[in-house]
């Protein structure tokens, strides 16, 4: 079974530059979170989609990202303009549904200079 | 408000037990979860308890609940130089498996 698919690996983008990220979770997976880790910090839930519905976004910062699951599968995630403190990991997961196990991308690694 | 404690850092020789502690604070979570986290990789899914269960074993890995003191634990028994790594305790103050509270992480280091 395919695992959750995250692209690019890696970005290096300048302050006030945009940036995107792809994710394509295990087939058949209806709900889909985005986390922000940080280093040195635990994994933090920025948006959690049930098919292309948002279930729980109170911890994106909604002015400068945004997150899109079209046709309930793919998702992007978007910030425009990103600041310096957004340099994180981005990790993708998804499950099959609420109340089963959650599978992990291996994350986008996100350098804001 | 709702956070998970752990320490930063354990360092064990090869063959011995490594003990990774936690305390959470939402007495509602439904679960308990330990992840792993190798260097470059995502997070990996070790194992979890239910909240009603003071204890799990699976393996080399035995998991211990004190709910009363919102406490967790990680025994790792005959450590491995495999198992160095960044654990991660979370708990599911929703109950949905995948909107976690994540502790900022033990890096486990085994020496040979």
């Amino acid at each position: 079974e395919a695992g959750v698919a995250q692209s690019p690996r890696y970005k290096i983008i300048e302050k006030r530059q945009s940036v995107a990220f792809w994710c394509n979770p295990i087939s058949g997976h209806a709900t889909l979170y985005w986390y922000q880790q940080i280093l040195g910090q635990g994994p933090k839930l920025l948006i959690q989609f049930q098919n292309n519905g948002v279930v729980d976004d109170s911890q994106l910062p909604k002015d400068r990202f945004s997150a899109e699951r079209l046709k309930g599968v793919d998702s992007t995630l978007k910030i425009q303009p990103a600041k310096l403190e957004d340099s994180a990991v981005y990790l993708c997961a998804s499950s099959g549904h609420l109340g089963t196990e959650a599978f992990f991308g291996q994350g986008t690694r996100l350098t804001v200079v | 408000g709702e956070d998970v404690e752990q320490s930063l850092f354990l360092s064990v020789r090869e063959g011995d037990s490594s003990v990774i502690n936690c305390t959470y604070t939402d007495s509602s979570s439904t679960y308990l979860y330990w992840y792993k986290q190798e260097p470059g990789a995502g997070l990996q899914l070790l194992t979890y308890i239910f909240s009603n269960m003071d204890m799990k074993q699976d393996q080399r890995l035995t998991v211990l609940l004190n709910k009363k003191d919102k406490h967790l634990s990680l025994r790792i028994a005959d450590t491995q130089t495999g198992d160095s790594a960044i654990y991660f305790c979370a708990e599911d103050p929703g109950g949905s498996q995948g909107n976690l509270i994540f502790g900022k992480g033990t890096k486990l280091s085994v020496k040979p």
